[in-house]
């Protein structure tokens, strides 16, 4: 079956510092990979996405790289800001299921610190 | 435009108790889903309706969990004889026909079982 694995947390960091959460998927057909992020309080919004091998998805300096060699897609922001303190998640839809259900990580936990 | 909404927001419920909870999803849109997102974990996939046909409760968790959406828009998940395993977020999510598998969440409904 398919699955995702994220970076486990929480992720702590000062303001402008460089952030990198790992993800890894299987996935018995072709996928199309995404983050989420969770605000407090808030729901789950889509942060990017990238639909095929070598793709790159970028969003509010956020970006991330679908790797099929290594079923990677780690989510990168070179200098992260207060307001990025959230729940970010990882997932995929497999394009062999009905309509593309996802599944989901575990979530990663970021604190940002002024 | 209007998002998915969700109702009620919050429901506490005593073990054994019936609860239903609704969901809104995005004018249009074709595809809804719901998924169960335990504390501290990624959302799990429960069922998926493409207009009013439901075409996947594979995630359903066991008979006491019931979905419809009779008429193609507003979709009601019931849960039955509700037990403590039951507490987690409920989460629903709308696709239309033309994005690649990107869905749209609703703030979700907790349900606490005591």
């Amino acid at each position: 079956g398919n699955s995702v694995t994220q970076m486990e947390g929480p992720v702590t960091l000062s303001e402008e510092a460089f952030l990198t959460i790992n993800c890894t998927y299987t996935a018995t057909g072709y996928p199309s990979l995404f983050w989420y992020v969770q605000y407090p309080g808030e729901g789950l919004q889509l942060l990017l996405k990238a639909t095929k091998a070598d793709d790159k998805g970028s969003n509010k300096g956020f970006e991330a790289t679908y790797r099929k060699e290594t079923t990677s897609f780690h989510l990168e922001k070179g200098s992260v800001q207060v307001s990025d303190s959230a729940v970010y998640f990882c997932a995929l839809s497999d394009r062999n299921t009905n309509a593309g259900k996802s599944t989901f990580g575990d979530g990663t936990t970021l604190t940002v610190k002024p | 435009g209007a998002g998915v909404s969700q109702s009620p927001r919050y429901k506490v419920a005593k073990r054994g108790q019936d609860v239903a909870l609704r969901c809104d999803p995005i004018s249009g849109h074709v595809s809804l889903f719901w998924y169960q997102q335990a504390l501290g974990q990624g959302p799990e996939f429960l069922t998926y309706f493409q207009n009013e046909a439901q075409l996947d409760k594979s995630g359903l968790p066991s008979d006491r969990f019931f979905a419809e959406r009779p008429e193609g828009s507003v979709s009601t998940l019931k849960i039955q004889r509700t037990q403590q395993e039951d507490s987690a977020v409920y989460l629903c999510a709308s696709k239309d026909s033309s994005g690649i598998y990107e869905q749209y969440f609703g703030p979700g409904t907790r349900l606490t079982v005591t």
